[in-house]
């Protein structure tokens, strides 16, 4: 069965450009989540999704990022007026319905890096 | 804030030997925890979790123990072979919701 999806898995972006990041939970999964992973770091979490609500968006670092979630589906993260700190792995997570604790499913991330 | 850490940052054992990584946590509310593994350019593999109500959970060749009163958590790998070499990761959740991570630990296996 397929995975989590993300893409692209690299994107290469100038200074003040905006980026959008896509993300394909698998079939089924009503949770969905956004991380941020920097070089030999560990999973800094930025937005988590219920369905098409976000009832936690508290890692989100500043206003330039948001995130949506259409359709119980497929979420997009868009950075506007990327910044060189921005650079980084980006990884989207999905997990079961109905289960309080079920374990998240990664993608491969989108590497992110602003020039 | 609350926050996951991880004893050893990084961790040299031989092939066949028996591997521990170890993890402590701040949050005595949390509930739920699991263990990830991460190789280079890939997403985090789900490896095996524990709820709070258990102190010990086993999968092949991996095992989790829960120690409460401490807060701390350990991964177990039995056996352990070139293709464990990876960087592992410990997660905690409170009541539902995200999964706060540590910072990880590099397994290196010597063959």
């Amino acid at each position: 069965g397929a995975g989590v999806s993300q893409s692209p898995s690299n994107k290469v972006t100038e200074k003040g450009k905006d980026v959008e990041l896509r993300c394909d939970p698998i079939s089924g999964h009503t949770a969905l989540y956004w991380y941020r992973q920097s070089l030999g770091q560990g999973l800094e979490f930025l937005i988590y999704f219920q369905g098409n609500s976000a009832p936690d968006k508290s890692g989100l670092p500043s206003d330039r990022f948001s995130a949506e979630r259409t359709g119980g589906s497929v979420s997009t993260l868009t950075i506007q007026r990327t910044q060189q700190e921005d650079s980084a792995v980006y990884l989207c997570a999905s997990s079961s319905p109905g289960l309080l604790n079920s374990p998240l499913h990664f993608g491969n991330g989108t590497r992110l890096t602003v020039t | 804030g609350e926050s996951v850490g991880l004893h050893l940052p990084t961790l040299s054992v031989q092939e066949g030997d028996n591997s521990i990584i170890n993890c402590a946590y701040s949050n005595s509310a949390s509930d739920y925890f699991i263990w990830y593994k991460q190789e280079s350019g890939k997403g985090p593999q789900f490896i095996i979790d524990i709820r709070s109500n258990m102190d010990k959970r086993q999968g092949q060749r991996v095992t989790v123990l829960l120690n409460k009163t401490v807060k701390h958590l350990s991964l177990q790998i039995a056996a352990t072979q070139p293709g464990d070499s990876a960087v592992y990761f410990c997660a905690e959740r409170v009541g539902g919701g995200k999964l706060i991570f540590g910072q990880g630990t590099e397994l290196s296996v010597k063959p």
